[in-house]
């Protein structure tokens, strides 16, 4: 079955802790994203990679941080240095067989602190 | 600095009507112009996108209108159903980027 597998659904922190959220792909996309969700202010990218063990910044990065080693999977770490890391966190790929492709989403992990 | 201003933030409507949408943008960048609908629980979904050479696009009941001298586009929903209710984000493209806006949370009543 393709497609994007988030993992866990529901993850929570304690202070001080880092945590990872998991982000695997069989679509044979490229490109791999980490947006985080509030209520009312959209989607925020946090970091993206285009390719393997390469990864940018994004809007948001503080606090985070990723690695991509494999073309199927991009971790997301919330480090302990995130002060408010309560969110909906989403990851969506892209394939670069043409201009425009859509990004494509997982179905998220809920991040809450203890 | 938000690139993608969308409005209303919260649309009720009555099932049979239309629901419209609207986004703003400043970034003259932006080349695709996608909206993605959002169920509760679920990551957004691709719901139909725009390029800035079209100023109409239409799938089914949905419809965007773009005006791009205004750098202004909107969804327009026909014959909406509850179905259709969710969250609803605009977005504008530049490279292999996205931007959203802040989300319409649409209700469509019985």
């Amino acid at each position: 079955d393709g497609g994007i597998t988030q993992s866990p659904k529901y993850l929570f922190r304690k202070e001080g802790q880092n945590v990872t959220l998991s982000c695997e792909q069989n679509l044979n996309h490229d490109a791999m994203y980490w947006y985080r969700q509030d209520p009312g202010q959209g989607l925020r990218l946090i970091y993206y990679s285009q390719i393997v063990n390469d990864f940018q910044k994004g809007d948001i990065a503080e606090g985070y941080s990723v690695s991509r080693e494999k073309k199927e999977s991009f971790p997301l770490t919330v480090t302990s240095a995130q002060k408010n890391p309560t969110a909906f966190y989403l990851c969506a790929t892209r394939g670069q067989g043409y201009a425009r492709e859509p990004q494509h989403f997982g179905d998220g992990t809920r991040l809450s602190i203890l | 600095q938000q690139q993608v201003k969308q409005s209303p933030q919260s649309l009720i409507v009555q099932k049979g009507g239309i629901s419209i949408i609207n986004c703003a943008y400043e970034n003259t960048a932006f080349d695709y112009f996608p909206w993605y609908q959002q169920f509760p629980g679920k990551g957004p979904a691709l719901l139909i996108a725009i390029r800035p050479d079209v100023s109409e696009k239409k799938e089914g009941r949905f419809t965007i209108s773009f005006n791009k001298s205004a750098k202004q586009f909107s969804l327009h929903i026909m014959d909406s159903q509850p179905g259709d209710s969710a969250t609803y984000f605009c977005a504008g493209t530049s490279g292999s980027r996205l931007t959203f806006g802040e989300g319409t949370q649409l209700t469509v009543n019985p």
